[in-house]
């Protein structure tokens, strides 16, 4: 498996801001993924980030409140955009490996709580 | 729209007691994950479940799928303290193939065991 770093690791932020999330990964990999999850909830995928590629946003989620930016197979970012308290969760990313079958690695997750 | 559904939300159980969650989905699909996530920690994978049949076995937890009935459980033999966590399962509705998943994940497990 991957071993995937994410910073920051938490952060709390003013209302009308916006935070950048990065996502570093030791291996190269086609495909990363960025997740939400509220307090007490479960996971929601957010988008799809593909190397050299614009991102695949899930439905309920905009590129203009989520802008993902993926520079090479190693790195991505996520900015959370004009930030509300509704924003308050973590944000994970996550990578697919192939070896016949996908299986998705977690990074460790940022603590975003919007104040 | 997927959905995947697990029960019970919340067990609290005592060690050497076993106890089955079950995860069930709304649509075709052979392919199931199962995850532990700890509490302010990340999502660690448990299974790869990939197809009608197929169980899996690791120390106290067995996972299984039935994609007949769209569902798959996993099973705690005789629990101990470590065990205490959350539980997802996901179900991956992409086709089949490297770049395809999609996971969809289920509302989660917390599980506490009661020494």
């Amino acid at each position: 498996s991957a071993v995937i770093s994410q910073k920051p690791s938490r952060d709390i932020c003013q209302r009308g801001t916006s935070l950048t999330i990065q996502c570093q990964v030791d291996s190269q990999v086609t495909m990363m993924f960025w997740y939400r999850q509220q307090p007490g909830q479960s996971l929601t995928l957010i988008a799809t980030a593909n190397q050299g590629s614009e991102a695949t946003y899930e439905s309920g989620f905009v590129i203009d409140k989520f802008p993902i930016s993926r520079p090479n197979l190693t790195f991505s970012t996520l900015t959370v955009s004009n930030m509300s308290p509704e924003d308050s969760s973590i944000y994970l990313c996550s990578v697919e490996h192939y070896r016949g079958y996908n299986e998705q690695f977690f990074g460790p997750g940022t603590r975003l709580t919007v104040l | 729209e997927l959905k995947v559904e697990q029960n019970p939300l919340f067990l609290s159980m005592q060690e050497g007691k076993n106890y089955t969650i079950y995860c069930n989905y709304s649509t075709t699909s052979d392919r199931l994950y199962w995850y532990r996530q700890d509490p302010g920690k990340s999502l660690e994978s448990l299974f790869v479940l990939l197809s009608n049949g197929a169980v899996k076995q690791e120390g106290r937890l067995m996972a299984s799928l039935d994609t007949k009935a769209r569902l798959s459980t996993l099973h705690i033999t005789a629990a101990v303290h470590d065990l205490s966590a959350t539980y997802f399962c996901a179900v991956d509705i992409g086709p089949r193939g490297f770049g395809n998943e999609k996971l969809t994940f289920g509302t989660g497990t917390r599980l506490t065991i009661i020494p």
